[in-house]
């Protein structure tokens, strides 16, 4: 079953410019998490939101969650080369199953 | 990739041959969890393993086998009955079930031929 599904598939943007990635599930959650993805490594965690939070910071990251709206965006300011990479929503299931559903992610690429 | 290591990096199998992906971490957590992603897709769960001695399918099992005689260590069995293995597979941990924030080794990309 696909919960989190990220929008767009794919970004393409100028080194410097800001880049939005957004996020929609389906069913009601505990909390809302943001991974990056390098080409061919591992997923590392970059930032966790819970439901009663609306908005997060984390250094040029800044997630923001919509329970109303089941939607959150993660926006990586003044990019750099080094954000290329593929990022990833994870939603628990708020039924006590606390297992992780991953969306198909965004590929942001960053143009020097 | 913090503590965890998987081994090898690439792995190629012939058709019908059963293959064990290795995940290791001292991280000294208790919570440990296999993912498979396609290209271009996202992550799908395989298996997970809330403690020592105890693990529970994830949503795509069939195919699959693991064990968690230690803590530090949980193997994914992949089997000749899983029709289509070539994947990237990923394991992951945390520091317990309640724990939500996962960290992934490098991954094993497995091609059967």
């Amino acid at each position: 079953s696909q919960q989190g599904e990220e929008d767009p598939q794919a970004l393409s943007i100028q080194e410097g410019e800001n880049a939005t990635m957004n996020c929609s599930y389906k069913t009601s959650i505990n909390n809302l998490q943001w991974y990056r993805q390098n080409s061919g490594r591992g997923l590392v965690h970059l930032i966790l939101i819970r439901s009663n939070e609306r908005e997060k910071h984390s250094g040029r990251l800044r997630v923001t969650l919509d329970t109303s709206k089941k939607s959150s965006s993660l926006l990586i300011t003044a990019s750099r080369a080094a954000d290329t990479a593929s990022y990833f929503c994870a939603t628990d299931l708020d039924q006590g199953a606390q297992k992780l559903v991953f969306g198909q992610g965004t590929r942001l690429t960053i143009n020097p | 990739d913090g503590g965890i290591t998987q081994s090898p990096k690439y792995l190629f199998r012939k058709e019908g041959q059963n293959v064990t992906l290795s995940c290791e971490q001292n991280l000294n957590h208790d919570a440990m969890y296999w993912y498979r992603q396609d290209p271009g897709q996202g992550l799908r769960l395989i298996y997970y393993s809330q403690i020592v001695n105890d693990f529970q399918k994830g949503d795509i099992a069939e195919g699959y086998s693991v064990s968690r005689e230690k803590k530090e260590s949980f193997p994914l069995t992949v089997t000749s009955a899983q029709k289509n293995p070539t994947a990237f597979y990923l394991c992951a941990s945390s520091i317990s079930w309640s724990s939500y924030e996962q960290y992934f080794g490098p991954g094993t990309r497995l091609t059967v031929t």
